[in-house]
């Protein structure tokens, strides 16, 4: 498979312990999307990537998230001391300039 | 890109009728405008887009048009199909950030 991949697919955690989700773009893609979309709504912008460097990071999220893409190729994003209300889909998305992004199948969270 | 609306948030069709979902945008900057795609439980997935130099796009029963101007863009669907039936969302994006912006959705059912 040569689209978006992101692991796990499914979390589960409970209330303050800390999550981290894993993103492998197209390989080409030199651009890297999150977004987190609840029920009902579309995908809201958390933070996105030219390749290595974090080029904006929405004000909406705390500081309790933070996202990483250490060579370029992969992302991490990371929850700390998770709460209710981030249970959400965590979509990943990739492109090349300004064309089309490529999501991928997404990370559902629930926090108990 | 910025403050994104759409319009209708739900929308019921006839099949064989035509659809009609507007999008409204703020920044006068944006110059890529992509719709999306998402079905229940899927992924968003790009059905078609337009650059700012172009007034109208069309692909078989899909078509998308844009007002600079006016600072919106519509997506048309002809002949809609029962398996037309998706939330569509816009999510234009601004040369030089590269943030996809998405709407606030819409909820098209085409009834059989």
């Amino acid at each position: 498979d040569t689209g978006v991949s992101q692991d796990p697919r499914h979390k589960i955690t409970k209330r303050g312990q800390n999550v981290t989700f894993r993103c492998d773009p197209i390989s080409e893609h030199n651009r890297l999307y999150w977004y987190r979309q609840t029920l009902g709504q579309g995908p809201e912008f958390l933070t996105y990537f030219q390749n290595e460097a974090q080029l904006e990071k929405s004000r909406l999220l705390s500081d309790r998230f933070s996202a990483e893409r250490p060579k370029g190729s992969f992302s991490t994003l990371e929850i700390q001391r998770t709460e209710q209300g981030d249970s959400a889909m965590y979509l990943c998305a990739s492109s090349l300039a300004e064309g089309e992004a490529f999501f991928g199948q997404g990370t559902r969270l629930t926090v108990v | 890109g910025e403050n994104v609306e759409q319009h209708p948030s739900t929308l019921s069709v006839q099949e064989g009728d035509s659809a009609v979902i507007k999008c409204t945008y703020s920044d006068s900057a944006s110059n890529y405008f992509p719709w999306y795609k998402q079905e229940l439980g899927k992924r968003p997935q790009l059905i078609i887009d337009i650059r700012s130099n172009v007034g109208e796009k069309k692909d078989q029963r899909i078509a998308v048009t844009l007002n600079k101007t006016a600072k919106h863009f519509s997506l048309h669907i002809t002949e809609t199909q029962p398996e037309d039936s998706a939330v569509y969302f816009c999510a234009p994006i601004t040369s030089g950030t590269y943030k996809y912006i998405f709407g606030t959705g819409t909820r098209l059912k085409v009834l059989a």
